[in-house]
């Protein structure tokens, strides 16, 4: 039973546009949040983590987390064709006392010129 | 770059053959994973290691086992390949200790069971 679910997409917008990926969870305890990017045929790259409620901003990204929803979502500003990938949320989940990455299945987006 | 290799990077081999991948770090990070990568289901964990002989089982662990005998080497067996097994393989690494417990990914194994 997956734990970390996303919308597989895929998200079409285009050039210029905001794009905003979501992402939901179901461990309450979980503490620790990544986006990651992965293009077709590479592998994974974080773009962002997140610990703390609230907005973190790093150039066009915004990752933005709420614990009492058990949300966290990625937003990319001015997005490029270049952003077209797949985005990976990950949640460290508790299990057998380490917590352990789980990943969403992932959303592609395009973004079209 | 996070220094993450593999071995092979790719692999085709019989159904019934044993296959052993290599994943090989020079970061001395403490947490060792293997995922599998499947169309339409993301990354599952198969495996992962939190140091030298210490392993545990993750989502998708029957039919393959892991070994850590030294910090930077984390061996994934099948050890009798079967069609289902057919995936890209991904080893990950990250410390906990540090200011992050961020992950960094090798490049991938691609094997196909024929």
């Amino acid at each position: 039973q997956k734990e970390v679910e996303q919308n597989s997409g895929p998200l079409s917008v285009p050039e210029g546009a905001i794009a905003s990926l979501n992402c939901t969870y179901s461990d309450r305890g979980s503490q620790s949040f990544f986006w990651y990017r992965q293009y077709s045929g590479k592998s994974p790259e974080l773009i962002m983590f997140i610990y703390s409620n609230g907005d973190k901003e790093d150039g066009r990204f915004t990752a933005q987390l709420n614990k009492a929803s058990q949300y966290v979502s990625l937003l990319i500003r001015d997005s490029q064709p270049s952003d077209s990938a797949t985005y990976l949320c990950a949640v460290n989940l508790e299990s057998g006392g380490s917590y352990i990455p789980t990943f969403g299945r992932g959303t592609s987006l395009i973004v079209h010129p | 770059d996070a220094g993450i290799t593999q071995s092979p990077r790719h692999k085709v081999t019989e159904t019934g053959t044993p296959v052993t991948l290599r994943c090989h770090q020079t970061e001395n990070h403490r947490y060792m994973y293997w995922y599998r990568q499947d169309p339409g289901h993301g990354l599952r964990l198969i495996h992962y290691s939190y140091g030298v002989k210490d392993t545990d089982k993750g989502e998708v662990s029957d039919g393959y086992s892991v070994s850590r005998s030294k910090t930077e080497d984390f061996l994934l067996t099948l050890e009798s390949a079967t069609s289902s097994q057919t995936s890209v393989y991904f080893c990950a690494i990250s410390d906990p200790g540090l200011k992050t417990d961020t992950q960094y990914f090798g490049p991938g194994t691609r094997l196909t069971v024929l």
